[in-house]
């Protein structure tokens, strides 16, 4: 069935640094979208990318999205602390309504 | 966006009994979506709600185990039948806007942290 793998599991940042978190399908997708949960929270929709080679900018976050609608990113320039979380990616294929999750990114600021 | 509440956000429970979930959406809103999360993990769907219709299980996830009920287009429960410990999670109940065809973004409730002794 369909799959969406992400990387990396944990991500340690120093305050200040940027952090990076990859998505890739096992199929083409319609659309993917980009989820923060933080720490005793539930996930909040953070963007969608629809087209192929899409980027999209929300401050320091910067979204991806590839070529073939098989991967995708979020990188977040200079972390601060409430950018601490989980950040998932959610997949959606051509032919299922259903979103496909990634894994997850833990994205920890260290002290 | 929709606004999602969920009773109860928590419980403690002892193992062989049964506890239901509720949600409540702000608006009507086509299909309602039960997620699990155990600690630390992604979330996995454990069906889909559609008013006036059987829910649609995932696969691993059975009607005896999980029923669902969908009364309107605004509330739905989840009941957790006959729990043990591999039962304690977080349970979400999710909405996604727009045609029944495709999901569109979702929108989260706050969860309930069921804990099974």
């Amino acid at each position: 069935g369909q799959q969406v793998m992400q990387i990396p599991q944990y991500q340690h940042v120093q305050e200040g640094e940027d952090f990076t978190t990859y998505c890739n399908s096992s199929t083409t997708l319609s659309n993917i979208q980009w989820y923060k949960q933080r720490p005793g929270g539930h996930p909040v929709f953070l963007i969608q990318l629809v087209k192929s080679g899409e980027v999209k900018k929300q401050k320091r976050l910067t979204f991806q999205f590839g070529e073939a609608k098989k991967n995708s990113s979020l990188h977040i320039t200079a972390t601060q602390t409430t950018d601490v979380g989980t950040y998932f990616c959610a997949g959606q294929g051509d032919s299922n309504y259903q979103l496909i999750w990634g894994a997850g990114t833990k994205l920890i600021i260290k002290p | 966006s929709a606004v999602i509440s969920q009773k109860p956000s928590r419980d403690i429970c002892q193992r062989g009994t049964s506890l239901t979930i509720q949600c409540q959406v702000d608006s009507q809103v086509t299909m309602m979506f039960w997620y699990r999360q155990q600690p630390g993990q992604s979330l996995t769907l454990i069906a889909t709600a559609n008013q006036g219709s059987e829910a649609t299980y995932e696969s691993g996830f059975v009607i005896d185990k999980f029923p669902i009920s969908r009364p309107n287009l605004t509330f739905s429960t989840l009941t957790v039948s006959n729990m043990s410990p591999e039962d304690s999670s977080i349970y979400l109940c999710s909405v996604g806007p727009g045609h029944p065809r495709t999901t569109d973004t979702q929108y989260f409730g706050p969860g309930t942290r069921l804990t099974v002794l």
